[in-house]
């Protein structure tokens, strides 16, 4: 049970384009979510929560019209890289919160790589 | 605000040797504590966690940690080293009040043959 999936596991573009990430929770509702981005060798830095029906919460520093998040269902929260540009590459990990005993536990998805062109 | 500080980015050991990987934390209240692996590519797989009850936790692929709060330290150990066990390893802290969970920089395990 609390599996994270996320589409695309890789993905390539050009620069100026907007790029779709889909997170889901295959098996249980979440209705939290985060985003996280890892560069190479380095930590996995929180970029926002989402939370289904209502707006995501951004960490400082996070440019919200540049990462859009969308959490229109309790399986499905999505991240839109806009204008994407070359900086913008990078591992981008999701993971979706589900109770387990004393408290709210994050199952994380495989992670996408983004690469841009 | 909790943090968690990871000793040493890169550990080496030979196979069937001891891995020990160091993270000590700071929190005001206590804490929630997770070990992380991440395989090249891939997600994090939680290894073992800590929930403030018995102070040794024994997690999956024959891993464990000791809470120690008088040294503020949540260590990951294992007997013998074995070739899969090359990865890089997060420890963590859980925030209750917001629920978000802060990473440690990590650490490559190497495993020598």
């Amino acid at each position: 049970g609390a599996v994270v999936s996320q589409h695309p596991s890789r993905v390539i573009c050009k620069s100026g384009t907007s790029v779709k990430i889909e997170c889901r929770s295959l098996d249980f509702q979440a209705t939290t979510m985060f985003w996280y981005r890892q560069f190479p060798k380095k930590s996995l830095m929180l970029m926002a929560t989402s939370n289904e029906g209502s707006k995501a919460t951004y960490e400082q520093g996070v440019e919200k019209d540049k990462f859009l998040i969308n959490h229109a269902s309790l399986t499905l929260s999505t991240l839109t890289v806009t204008s994407a540009h070359p900086e913008d590459s990078s591992f981008y990990i999701c993971s979706a919160r589900a109770r387990t005993g004393s408290y709210n536990e994050q199952f994380f998805g495989p992670g996408t790589r983004l690469t841009v062109l | 605000a909790q943090s968690v500080t990871q000793l040493g980015s890169h550990v080496s050991v030979s196979e069937g040797a001891l891995v020990l990987l160091r993270c000590n934390y700071s929190s005001s209240v206590p804490p929630y504590l997770f070990w992380y692996v991440q395989y090249p590519n891939q997600g994090l797989q939680l290894l073992l966690k800590y929930t403030s009850a018995a102070t040794l936790v024994k997690g999956i692929n024959g891993f464990e940690a000791e809470f120690k709060k008088s040294e503020t330290s949540f260590h990951l150990t294992k007997p013998s080293a074995h070739m899969s066990d090359a990865a890089e390893y997060f420890c963590a802290v859980l925030d209750f009040g917001n629920e978000k969970l802060t990473f440690g920089t990590g650490t490559r395990l190497t495993i020598i043959p």
